[in-house]
């Protein structure tokens, strides 16, 4: 399973937008891109999930380069309720679902 | 609605006084995982269970026990609980056949051992 890297934490201000990148090296062919938030003293929510170049929905970018080493969480115009903490998961969908969680990226939304 | 369900959701106990944590989801999900989370550490998967009666470790499996007996339930053991077994777990599911392997995760049972 591939290793994620992700930086420890962000400050941000309300109606700016946001990029996250996690960094994947090992990535493998049946392997996708998935991130998840979570709030504090909650159970971690899927955002978006994707396999290469970009996907959008209501909530959120994807961004994932051709070689797909890296991909970049995008929240647009963040606001107070967005600080949470954004793991980055590289999912496998041969054989094992071992889901690897890393330490996640602490967004801090300032006013 | 479709949701994981942990009991309980609190709970103080003594060292080596056993106890079981339970996890039910009405998803029919086949998989099913449980996960710790301790500060700076993020989530480390404890058990994980592919189907009824499949059941395999995760990365911190020592000191616990699971059974997957019917494919709704997941109970977490810990035969002899010890202090360093004080944090905050999250039980998940999710369907094998779904593509995008969407983990569905309980609200958490904060666990404190003296």
């Amino acid at each position: 399973l591939a290793k994620t890297t992700q930086p420890i934490s962000m400050d941000s201000y309300e109606g700016q937008e946001v990029n996250i990148t996690c960094s994947h090296n090992n990535i493998a062919t049946n392997d996708y891109i998935t991130w998840y938030q979570q709030f504090p003293s909650q159970g971690p929510r899927f955002i978006i999930q994707g396999y290469k170049t970009k996907v959008t929905n209501e909530v959120a970018s994807l961004f994932i380069p051709a070689d797909r080493k890296s991909s970049t969480l995008s929240l647009p115009r963040v606001s107070l309720s967005d600080t949470a903490v954004y793991y980055c998961l590289v999912v496998t969908t041969s054989g094992t679902y071992k889901y690897i969680f890393g330490t996640g990226t602490r967004l801090k939304v300032l006013a | 609605e479709a949701q994981v369900t942990q009991n309980p959701r609190y709970l103080i106990t003594v060292t080596g006084k056993k106890l079981t944590v339970t996890c039910s989801q009405n998803m029919n999900h086949e998989y099913m995982s449980w996960y710790r989370q301790d500060p700076g550490l993020g989530l480390r998967q404890i058990y994980y269970s592919m189907n009824v009666e499949v059941t395999d470790k995760g990365d911190v499996p020592e000191g616990y026990k699971v059974s997957r007996k019917e494919k709704r339930n997941f109970p977490l053991i810990l035969e002899s609980p010890s202090p360093n077994q004080t944090s905050l777990y999250f039980c998940a599911s999710s369907s094998q056949g779904d593509w995008t392997g969407e983990l569905f995760f309980g609200e958490g049972s904060r666990l404190t051992v003296l």
